[in-house]
Parts: structure tokens; C-alpha cells; sequence
């Protein structure tokens, strides 16, 4: 059964440490996407990748964010340093195209204290 | 730049009833549609999607959704609802011209079933 998996589900983590979010995304999709969802912003799109290219981060804060792709297993989001208003839950997702469905990982619940 | 409303945030229908969740969109070109449901504690799910063909389509679990191109909208309906769907439900759009268009969400509306 082919699925999106996120890791970790859940992290607490302090005021100004790092935070990695990582995702694998369904084999052969070749776009990822990361979201962001909260009770106030709803369903943000921070970044996305095609064939582990950039193609926009414009949702992205670029001062403590960041979003990889080291290869076509694994997208990385990155938070440096975290602050409480990143406490949310972010979501991966992939697919074969940027613009048709997408997959959706369980997301990854970060709440920063 | 495209754009999607969904009109009520909040839906609480009684079991059994039908129920219409409303979404409008705005697009300049021809689009792809989406309805995405979430139940709590997960990530969204695909419910159902338009890419051509056919302006009505439905789910294995008795949506179903219609493109009306004249009006920009793409209603969700159920005839009779159950418990089990309780859940948040979002719209989306992407642009059918561009592969590197992205799919945008509504704000999602949230169905409570009463018993």
C-alpha cells in the first residue's frame, strides 16, 4: 500500500532549537509539496519540488526555513531557529504532477515552547 | 491568479439528511478540481476530482460533485449522511494548462453529523 510517510509524528522542542521534519514520499511520484496547517491560517503551501527541484518556496519564511531534497527518497523541512508561532502541523504530500492530485502524508504535529 | 470560496465553514445536518457543501472558484483558464476530506488527526485524503470528460463525478462512498462551468462552482452533495463522515472537507483548484501550476485549497468546511 503506497503512502506518503512522515517522521516524527509528533516533537516539542524549545524555543530556538532546530527542527527536522522528513518525508518519503510514493515511490515514482516526482513532485513534493509541503503545507502547513493551522486553526487561524488554515492550509499554507510553504514549498514545492518537482524532480527535486525548487519550483517555489514563496510560502516559506526564508529566515529560519528551509526545504531539500538530498535525493528522490526523501525531502527534508528544515526550522532554524523555531520560535512558538512554527507550532502546527505540516504536512507532506507528493504526486506525478504539480498541478493533479496529491498524496498526503500524517503530518508532523510540532508544537514549540 | 486562481482562487477558491468555500462559502460556510461550519455544516452540522442530522443523520440520514442530505447535505451540500459549497465551493466557488475563480480562473481565468480551465481548471482542475478537487474535493479532499481530512478526518481528525490525519492528513487530507482525495474524495474526488474533475480533470475532464463527464461535469459530474462521484466517490465510492456516495459523493459526488458538479462541475458548472457557468457558474465557477463545484457543490459537494450526499443524499443521506453518516456518522462516518464526519470530517473537514477542502476544495481545490489547479490550473489545467500548467504542469507547474499549483493546487490551491479552499479554507475548508467542517461537517458535524448529529445523531
Amino acid at each position: 500500500d503506497a503512502r506518503v510517510t512522515q517522521t516524527p509524528r509528533h516533537k516539542v522542542t524549545e524555543m530556538g532549537q532546530e527542527v527536522t521534519m522528513r518525508c518519503q514520499p510514493i515511490l515514482g511520484h516526482n513532485t513534493v509539496f509541503w503545507y502547513r496547517q493551522t486553526m487561524m491560517q488554515g492550509l499554507e503551501l510553504l514549498a514545492y519540488f518537482r524532480n527535486r527541484a525548487p519550483l517555489d518556496d514563496s510560502g516559506m519564511p526564508k529566515d529560519r526555513f528551509s526545504a531539500e531534497m538530498p535525493d528522490a527518497t526523501l525531502a527534508t523541512l528544515k526550522i532554524q531557529p523555531s520560535e512558538p508561532r512554527d507550532s502546527a502541523v505540516y504536512f507532506c504530500a507528493s504526486g506525478f504532477d504539480v498541478n493533479t492530485e496529491a498524496f498526503f502524508g500524517q503530518g508532523t504535529r510540532l508544537t514549540v515552547v | 491568479a486562481q482562487s477558491v470560496t468555500q462559502l460556510d465553514s461550519q455544516v452540522p445536518v442530522f443523520e440520514e439528511a442530505p447535505v451540500e457543501l459549497r465551493c466557488n472558484y475563480s480562473s481565468s483558464v480551465s481548471v482542475y478540481l478537487f474535493w479532499y476530506v481530512q478526518y481528525p488527526n490525519q492528513g487530507l485524503q482525495l474524495l474526488l476530482k474533475y480533470l475532464s470528460g463527464s461535469t459530474l463525478v462521484k466517490s465510492i462512498n456516495g459523493f459526488e460533485a458538479e462541475f458548472n462551468k457557468s457558474q465557477t462552482s463545484f457543490h459537494l452533495r450526499k443524499p443521506s449522511v453518516h456518522i462516518s463522515d464526519t470530517a473537514e472537507y477542502f476544495c481545490a483548484v489547479s490550473d489545467q494548462g500548467s504542469s507547474a501550476s499549483k493546487i490551491i485549497f479552499g479554507s475548508g468546511t467542517r461537517l458535524s453529523i448529529r445523531p
